[in-house]
């Protein structure tokens, strides 16, 4: 199975703050790695497919890059909303394998 | 909108089975497979397996082969997910999703992930 390593597995942020998640593969997934968020007690939400991609109605203060086995999220000027956990997740062979999760809360 | 609007709670005993509905409603039923994922209180995402609603393929997670079948009415628009011989390492919430894929690129893969949720089942295993 693949494992999906997410750093840091929390963090502390203001309101305007720019925020850096990033996630590794235990091995190459090109560009097979979606991003969701999920509030609490929620369902998780997508935001980004195939490394990069913005989902239809998620802001634009949100992005993701990388490949191979790097990859990261950016969330610019966090917004109160922006508050949760952030899942990584590789569509590259199965079993699908999650991050561990990345928790933002508030400084 | 499109949606999938799963059964509610349930409370089981060990070794008990759980049957958990997800409805789809807004898109073609049959266009798009049907993943179950669960998640532990306090943890992170395990992905139990996919259910495909075109011809009712499944492809189960190696961890919950021959404890889970995942099932669908197609008149209804509903996936199941049954779990057999349950254990209290079963509790949690237990969500379905809609799995789109699309070519994107020159991969020679199809781009897949999940989008959008059911609501969560929640399932505790307690005697």
């Amino acid at each position: 199975d693949i494992q999906m390593t997410q750093s840091p597995s929390s963090l502390s942020a203001s309101v305007g703050d720019r925020v850096t998640i990033t996630c590794r593969a235990s091995q190459n997934i090109r560009n097979y790695l979606n991003w969701y968020q999920q509030r609490p007690g929620k369902a998780p939400t997508l935001l980004i497919y195939a490394a990069s991609n913005l989902q239809s109605g998620v802001p634009s203060r949100f992005s993701g890059g990388g490949s191979g086995t790097d990859f990261f999220l950016t969330i610019n000027s966090l917004q109160p909303d922006d508050f949760a956990s952030y899942f990584c997740q590789q569509g590259y062979s199965f079993p699908r394998t999650f991050g561990q999760g990345t928790k933002v809360d508030i400084k | 909108q499109v949606q999938l609007v799963q059964s509610g709670g349930d409370l089981k005993k060990p070794g008990a089975s759980v049957k958990v509905s997800c409805r789809a409603s807004g898109y073609t039923f049959t266009s798009y497979a049907i993943a179950w994922v669960r998640q532990a209180p306090g943890q992170g995402l395990e992905w139990m397996g996919r259910l495909s609603t075109h011809n009712g393929n499944t492809n189960y997670a190696q961890k919950f082969q021959g404890r889970v079948t995942m099932t669908m009415d197609t008149f209804t628009s509903t996936a199941y997910m049954e779990l057999r011989s349950l254990t209290s390492d079963d509790t949690a919430v237990y969500f379905c999703a809609r799995l789109n894929v699309r070519r994107l690129g020159m991969n020679r893969e199809p781009q897949n992930w999940f989008a959008p949720w059911g609501q969560g089942t929640m399932v505790t295993v307690s005697s």
